[in-house]
Order: C-alpha cells, then sequence, then structure tokens
C-alpha cells in the first residue's frame, strides 16, 4: 500500500495569509494526487486532481503543485471560509489519504 | 442535481451484521465508479472498498477484506455495503462517493453523500 504522510497537521494563520501543506508518498504516484476540504460536521470537497487540476467552482486562490513523492496544496490568500480540514488522498492505487491537516485561525 | 443519500446505519453488537445502502440520482449511476469511505470520530478518512460502473470489478482494504462486500444494482441507482463480522474498529460514519471520470476508474470522488454513522458496541 502507498502511505502518504501529509504535514503539518495543524496549522495556525490569518486571514491573508499565504499557506502551504505537503503530502509525501511512500513511492512514486505521478501525478494522480486530489485534495479536499472538509469542514465539521460535512463531507469532504474536491478541491484538485491530477496534483494540479483545480475542480470547477473552486477558487483559484486554491492550487497544487509537485509530482512523484511530493506534493503541495498551496492557498495564495486565506479567506475566512477557508478554516478547515484538508486531506491529501493518492489514486495511483487503491486510494489512500493523508492524515489531515487542521487549518486554524491565529 | 447530483444526490447521494446513504442509510442503514445504527448501533450493532461485535461480531453481527448490517447493510448499508446509497441511493443516488441526478446522473447516470450506471457509467460510474463507486466508494464507500468511512471516518472513525474524530479522525481522518479511510478508503473502504470500490466496484466498477458495471460491477465488473470490487476491491477491497484490507482492514475490511472478507468481511465487508460491495454490490450496486444500476436498475435502482443504488449502492450497498454489506458489513459482517463488525468489530468495534469498525466504528465511523461512512459515506459512499462517486468518481469524478464517467467508466473510467479514475479513484477520486466528486461527490459525496452526507453518511451514515454506524456504532459497534456491546
Amino acid at each position: 500500500d502507498i502511505q502518504m504522510t501529509q504535514f503539518p497537521s495543524t496549522l495556525s494563520a490569518s486571514v491573508g495569509d499565504r499557506v502551504t501543506i505537503t503530502c509525501r508518498a511512500s513511492q512514486s504516484i505521478g501525478s494522480w494526487l486530489a485534495w479536499y476540504q472538509q469542514k465539521p460536521g460535512k463531507a469532504p470537497k474536491l478541491l484538485i486532481y491530477e496534483a494540479s487540476n483545480l475542480e470547477s467552482d473552486i477558487p483559484s486562490r486554491f492550487s497544487g503543485s509537485g509530482s512523484e513523492t511530493e506534493l503541495t496544496l498551496t492557498i495564495s490568500s486565506l479567506q475566512p471560509d477557508d478554516f478547515a480540514t484538508y486531506y491529501c488522498q493518492q489514486y495511483n492505487g487503491y486510494p489512500t489519504f493523508g492524515q489531515g491537516t487542521k487549518l486554524e485561525m491565529k | 442535481q447530483v444526490q447521494l443519500v446513504e442509510s442503514g446505519g445504527g448501533v450493532v453488537q461485535p461480531g453481527r451484521s448490517l447493510r448499508l445502502s446509497c441511493v443516488t440520482s441526478g446522473f447516470t449511476y450506471s457509467n460510474y465508479g463507486m466508494h464507500w469511505v468511512r471516518q472513525a470520530p474524530g479522525k481522518g478518512l479511510e478508503w473502504v472498498a470500490v466496484i466498477w460502473f458495471d460491477g465488473s470489478n470490487k476491491y477491497y482494504a484490507d482492514s475490511v477484506k472478507g468481511r465487508f462486500t460491495i454490490s450496486r444494482d444500476n436498475s435502482k441507482n443504488t449502492l450497498y455495503l454489506q458489513m459482517n463480522s463488525l468489530r468495534a474498529e469498525d466504528t465511523a460514519l461512512y459515506y459512499c462517493a462517486r468518481e469524478k471520470t464517467p467508466k473510467t476508474p479514475t479513484h477520486y470522488f466528486d461527490y459525496w453523500g452526507q453518511g451514515t454513522l454506524v456504532t459497534v458496541s456491546s
């Protein structure tokens, strides 16, 4: 199984900040990575797929980059609605998720 | 609009069985691979199982292999998860999720249900 290590586990930031979340894969996954946002009591929401493709209706302040074993999600200018938990998920093999990053207000 | 609605969760004793359902609408169900993903209380996401759009292939996480069975009824637009020999560690919110790409097994998810809670406890 491909293991995904996501960090940091918690990130404190302010509105307007630029933040980056990283996922490291235990083996190469190419660009087969998705990012999700989850808010309390809600289902996850797809943000990015194939490492860098923005899902429809997702604001352009979200972007993804990287490939192989190190991939990142960047939010260029945090908005109040962005405070949530973020998960990466590889799909080079059967899906596995990172442990999640809780983005909280500083 | 696309909707996925899970049901069938509840409180069950260890060793017993439960069947979850996910009724879908708003898209051509028979064209999409479907998955179950679970989330233990306060924890992260764990993939459980996948079934191909035509039902031809099914795969499971090691943690549920041999105990859980995924199936689908394309005439009823419904996905199922039969869970046998339940354990305390199966306690979670179970989501059904749709693959984004029709007729192509790309295992990431653009639509999710609201989840159904399974609690395994004596």
